[in-house]
């Protein structure tokens, strides 16, 4: 059954300390692994996709890594304004259906 | 580009309702499926489509019903609402397989709805 996990559930940090959330899984057959940030009130929305182990991906303060059992939002310098819900999700080749993990909700105090 | 739009965006119905929630969008994607959020839950899927005519469940189907007769709509019905279907509802949309992967989804802004 495929499966995500994130860690922490909640993360606050001071303005400027850079931190990472974790996003683990069990897939059969990795067809994407997708980040989406989602501000109180609003749907997901797209930040990046990871094919392959060893893939990376940066906008802005935010880098993506991914490995064979788990990926990595990395986070520079923060600002208040990134501040939100970052959602993991897997898309399988077995049902190609997108699962997602429960979330880290960040909180960045100036 | 209108994107992924959901209607409504609020609704409070009473227990043993019916109603439909209604999604579109203008992207031509081939992909499409329907999540709902609760607290401490995730988004969870309930339904997806796969294209025009083919439907298939998530997790959480009970009580949910989807039929997809466009490549544009995708409605969600449900049957008699009961106070456990109160939830935020999204939307989502996707262009098809590229080779061995699949793209991301675009997701409406939601509908929530409130069963008393």
């Amino acid at each position: 059954e495929d499966q995500v996990t994130q860690s922490p559930e909640a993360l606050r940090l001071q303005e400027g300390e850079s931190s990472s959330l974790n996003c683990s899984y069990t897939v059969s057959g990795l067809r994407g692994l997708f980040w989406y940030r989602q501000d109180p009130g609003k749907g997901p929305e797209f930040l990046f996709t990871l094919y392959s182990a060893g893939e990376e991906k940066e906008k802005e303060r935010l880098k993506a890594t991914l490995t064979k059992k788990e990926s990595f939002l990395h986070i520079t310098a923060p600002k208040p304004e990134d501040s939100a819900t970052y959602l993991c999700a897997v898309r399988s080749s077995n049902t190609g259906k997108l699962i997602f993990g429960q979330g880290t909700t960040l909180q960045v105090k100036p | 580009n209108a994107g992924v739009t959901q209607t409504p965006k609020f609704q409070v119905l009473k227990t043993g309702q019916s109603m439909t929630l209604q999604c579109a969008q203008d992207m031509n994607h081939e992909y499409m499926s329907w999540y709902r959020q609760d607290p401490g839950m995730g988004l969870r899927l309930i339904h997806y489509s796969v294209g025009a005519g083919i439907t298939d469940q998530g997790e959480v189907p009970n009580g949910y019903n989807v039929s997809r007769s466009t490549t544009e709509d995708f409605p969600l019905r449900l049957l008699s609402a009961a106070p456990s279907q109160t939830s935020v509802y999204f939307c989502a949309s996707s262009a098809g397989t590229g080779g061995q992967v699949y793209y991301g989804y675009t997701f409406g802004s939601g509908t929530r709805l409130t069963v008393v």
